[in-house]
């Protein structure tokens, strides 16, 4: 067990529709960081958020916007959902922002859009 | 831009047999270059990092990796496997001093034949 959350586990859901991923970071950790692993582009990484701000973003679609929040903990919202979107989504927390510091993984949200 | 390759897809090894899953990279500098396990259900996890000094680096399950600048590599090894190393490996780098922004290879499923 990282110590890393995700809610919920897995999630379906029909296209056009919007969804809002959960991630509690482990304790003492500032930065947040979001990655989705599909079978066809492997797994990329999304956006990173450090103590509340965004610090670096990947290839993150625009229909796609996260935020962390003052208590660390972090959503990624997915809107107008397509076939293409089906995937897993993990979040990561580290203690600094740098690539120094180690990343710990949840244990994803399988999402599937139908 | 950076970028990994990991050559093998798919790898089946008996149990007790040694293992090596190759990993390269491509970018102007020594990056910081990592092996993550992930197994069925689970997040990632690290099993070993590389940032500079010794190129023979020592990890946790007994796993260890060496980095070869002058082949742009980072090779993974294990000198007998168990069952329980069924699992997919992933080989990503990341930039030094950079935000941190891990780039993943395709991974490499590992099977292990009793």
């Amino acid at each position: 067990d990282s110590g890393v959350t995700q809610t919920p586990k897995h999630l379906i859901t029909a296209t056009g529709q919007r969804v809002t991923l959960r991630c509690s970071p482990r304790s003492g950790d500032l930065s947040v960081y979001w990655y989705q692993q599909s079978l066809d582009q492997g797994l990329q990484f999304l956006i990173q958020y450090y103590n509340g701000e965004e610090r670096a973003k990947g290839n993150i679609l625009e229909r796609f916007s996260a935020q962390q929040f003052p208590d660390l903990h972090s959503e990624l919202n997915l809107s107008s959902l397509e076939l293409g979107d089906s995937a897993l989504y993990f979040c990561a927390s580290s203690v600094g922002d740098r690539s120094s510091y180690e990343q710990y993984f949840g244990p994803g949200t399988r999402l599937t859009v139908t | 831009a950076q970028s990994v390759t990991q050559p093998d897809i798919h790898i089946t090894v008996s149990e007790g047999a040694s293992l090596e899953l190759r990993c390269n990279y491509s970018y102007g500098a020594t990056p910081y270059l990592f092996w993550y396990v992930q197994s069925p259900g689970q997040g990632l996890q690290l099993l070993l990092k590389y940032f500079s000094g010794d190129t023979l680096v020592q990890g946790i399950k007994g796993f260890e990796a060496e980095f070869k600048r002058s082949q742009s590599s980072f090779n993974l090894r294990k000198p007998s496997v168990h069952w329980s190393d069924a699992a997919e490996y992933f080989c990503a780098v990341g930039i030094p001093g950079g935000y941190n922004k891990l780039i993943f290879g395709a991974g490499t499923r590992l099977a292990v034949h009793p």
